[in-house]
């Protein structure tokens, strides 16, 4: 079994929905959290970053943590075609610099 | 530009040469760490440098790759003997600060084939 689990989708979805993504995971000194969005044949971008359980909001994009679950979701309101990408959740534990990624969830956005 | 930068872009190879995998974090950032993303997959941790210190290799997956950071700035993969199993998306990625994970930024990859 993977440390971080995700559903590769593909999800598809109409513009200006709301799109839920979820990752859950099975180490539990995993501490920080990442959100990063991944177009085609380029390299992942960092969205968004967190520690520890909560939320976090930027823009039309929220974090969740879930630590109690294992379990991490980010939220993307009034979507646009231009989010479509693959959205890859990443984590770590405290103390350690590596990050381990789930598959990636490939989201497209239609108009 | 002021993002990380790798070199080559795609490499092509015949099985059983050495090939050297060149990353330029950003400016100032501490810590460099290499990864591999194989189509469909998210990236898979290969090894990462605190300065010109290597901190963990335990992603290397045989002694045929190893890693280099010799200035503290620009670091090089390389994979001697390649195979085929090898081809894959090298990812090279910085952050500002060492101990913790930190915000990791991504550069464009090289994607390596092996023939």
């Amino acid at each position: 079994q993977k440390e971080v689990e995700q559903d590769p989708g593909p999800l598809s979805v109409p513009e200006g929905a709301i799109v839920s993504l979820n990752c859950t995971y099975s180490n539990s000194a995993f501490q920080y959290f990442m959100w990063y969005r991944q177009y085609s044949r380029k390299g992942p971008e960092l969205l968004m970053y967190t520690y520890s359980s909560g939320n976090k909001e930027d823009g039309r994009f929220t974090a969740q943590v879930d630590k109690s679950s294992k379990y991490i979701s980010l939220f993307i309101r009034d979507s646009q075609p231009s989010d479509s990408a693959t959205y890859l959740c990443a984590m770590s534990a405290s103390g350690a610099q590596k990050l381990v990624f789930g598959q990636g969830t490939r989201l497209t956005i239609n108009p | 530009g002021a993002g990380v930068s790798q070199s080559p872009r795609y490499k092509v190879t015949k099985r059983g040469q050495d090939v050297a995998l060149r990353c330029d974090p950003i400016s100032g950032h501490v810590s460099l760490y290499w990864y591999r993303q194989a189509l469909g997959q998210g990236p898979e941790f290969l090894t990462y440098f605190n300065y010109e210190a290597q901190q963990d290799k335990s992603g290397l997956p045989n002694d045929r790759f190893s890693a280099e950071r010799p200035e503290g700035s620009i670091s090089t993969l390389t994979i001697q003997r390649t195979e085929q199993r090898d081809s894959a998306m090298y990812r090279c990625a910085s952050s500002q600060l060492a101990g913790t994970s930190g915000e990791q930024y991504f550069g464009p990859g090289t994607r390596l084939t092996v023939t």
